[in-house]
């Protein structure tokens, strides 16, 4: 069935340092890939997101790559700061209904001041 | 960007009461939207797809009955949790895409939680 694996499951880096986030994604035919970032108690929010005539994209601190034929992309947030401390969930188009996604499992990202 | 509200935000109930939860889209119209449930460190578990004017679609597992959605307008989406239990106690998350924007963007609310005594 449709994956998507994410990793890591906990980050925690220094601020002013870069983080990265990895997601695989199991079905080839997916072609759109939202990253979210969810704060406590709150609703997931969209930070950017990549299709998949993309390899790259960036948005002020945060990019995302993607490596179509690894079926691998990934979220590049740099000059850390507190304020992006908060999970972190990948999404990858699903096939089996229109606007429906595959999320990944998140990622807990600690940004330590 | 788009605007998704939902309401209440939070709500305690006594077990084998019922509990509405309203998705709106503020800014668009939705004429499909998505109901998830997350448990605690967990991610988000996709329940149902709701349609306007008809029938909501249920993932494998989710009992179409204890989870009762209407989709009455091109801007509301209502999930009824029918005769709650303790189990039933979640952060429910609604989304709708934008579909007049050019790409499949889900917009999330910000979230109903429930706690079931």
């Amino acid at each position: 069935g449709e994956n998507v694996e994410q990793h890591p499951s906990t980050l925690s880096v220094q601020e002013g340092d870069s983080a990265v986030i990895k997601c695989t994604y199991s079905d080839s035919a997916s072609n759109y890939f939202p990253w979210y970032k969810q704060e406590l108690g709150k609703g997931p929010q969209l930070i950017i997101d990549i299709r998949s005539n993309v390899g790259e994209k960036k948005d002020q601190r945060i990019a995302v790559t993607l490596n179509k034929t690894a079926k691998h992309f990934s979220l590049h947030i740099t000059e850390t700061q507190p304020e992006d401390s908060a999970v972190y969930f990948c999404a990858a188009s699903s096939t089996s209904g229109t606007y429906k996604y595959i999320f990944g499992t998140g990622t807990r990202l600690k940004v330590l001041a | 960007g788009a605007v998704v509200s939902q309401h209440p935000s939070w709500v305690i109930c006594k077990s084998g009461t019922s509990v509405k939860i309203e998705c709106r889209s503020l800014d668009f119209q939705a004429t499909t939207m998505f109901w998830y449930r997350q448990f605690p460190k967990q991610s988000l578990m996709l329940m149902a797809t709701s349609n306007e004017g008809s029938k909501a679609t249920y993932e494998q597992g989710v009992e179409k009955d204890k989870f009762l959605i209407n989709h009455a307008s091109l801007t509301l989406s209502t999930l009824t949790v029918t005769s709650a239990h303790p189990e039933d106690s979640s952060f429910y998350i609604c989304s709708a895409p934008d579909a007049s924007g050019s790409t499949d963007t889900q917009y999330f609310g910000p979230g109903t939680r429930l706690t079931v005594l």
